[in-house]
């Protein structure tokens, strides 16, 4: 069955580029059937979708963090990443990538085990 | 944005009893909700999608219901493993999570 595995650092300073990847096993990120997002989650808190992505490029963002996110998609490596600019201590949370059934309805499933980053000088 | 609000914020169960999850949206969402069960250290887990359509491999004690603004979570009977927290989410438009119900034992 598919599943998702975050990468990245784990420590970013602040007012730097956050850079995760995500690489996908047991599928084609190309299936065409699926998109893909990144969601966070702060320690103790709820979760909060970031964006999303379609094989061909296509991207849509969670409108408050709009000007900050990129998400682009690496399909010979089975891979998608997120970029978050300019971070602050409010960035510090866990980050999952997940299977988006946004074609049929933008649940998620699987998700990734997560990873932590931690903003900080 | 769609505010999803959840209650109570925890709810003490002992095993074996039913528990009811409420989760109610600040605007109409039609049947475009879903639950997932988070664990400590894990990631959410896909229970319901479709207000009430059972996920691939979700015990059948997991019952999702309800429409527009107003929806429920039932777990039938608790079992040991049931115990965690519990998120909806709503996919009417971008996605949004409510602030979880945590279930414990009571």
């Amino acid at each position: 069955q598919v599943q998702l595995q975050e990468s990245g650092p784990g420590l970013v300073k602040p007012s730097q580029t956050l850079s995760l990847t995500c690489t996908v096993s047991g599928g084609s990120i190309s299936s065409g059937s699926y998109y893909w997002s990144w969601i966070r989650q702060p320690a103790g808190k709820g979760l909060e979708w970031i964006g999303r992505i379609y094989t061909s490029g296509s991207t849509n963002y969670n409108p408050s963090l709009k000007s900050r996110v990129t998400i682009s998609v690496d399909t010979s490596k089975n891979q998608f990443s997120l970029k978050l600019s300019s971070v602050t201590a409010a960035d510090t949370a866990v980050y999952y990538c997940a299977r988006d059934h946004f074609l049929l309805g933008n649940w998620f499933d699987p998700w990734g085990q997560g990873t932590l980053v931690t903003v900080s000088s | 944005e769609i505010v999803m609000t959840q209650s109570p914020a925890t709810l003490s169960v002992s095993p074996g009893e039913r528990a009811t999850l409420s989760c109610r949206a600040s605007q109409s969402v039609s049947s475009n909700l879903a639950w997932y069960q988070q664990k400590p250290g894990q990631a959410p887990r896909l229970l319901i999608y479709g207000a009430s359509t059972r996920a691939t491999g979700i015990p059948a004690r997991f019952s999702g219901s309800g429409s527009g603004t107003e929806f429920t979570l039932t777990i039938s009977s608790l079992q040991s493993e049931d115990f965690a927290v519990y998120y909806c989410q709503q996919y009417n438009n971008w996605p949004t999570f409510g602030g979880g119900t945590k279930v414990e034992i009571k």
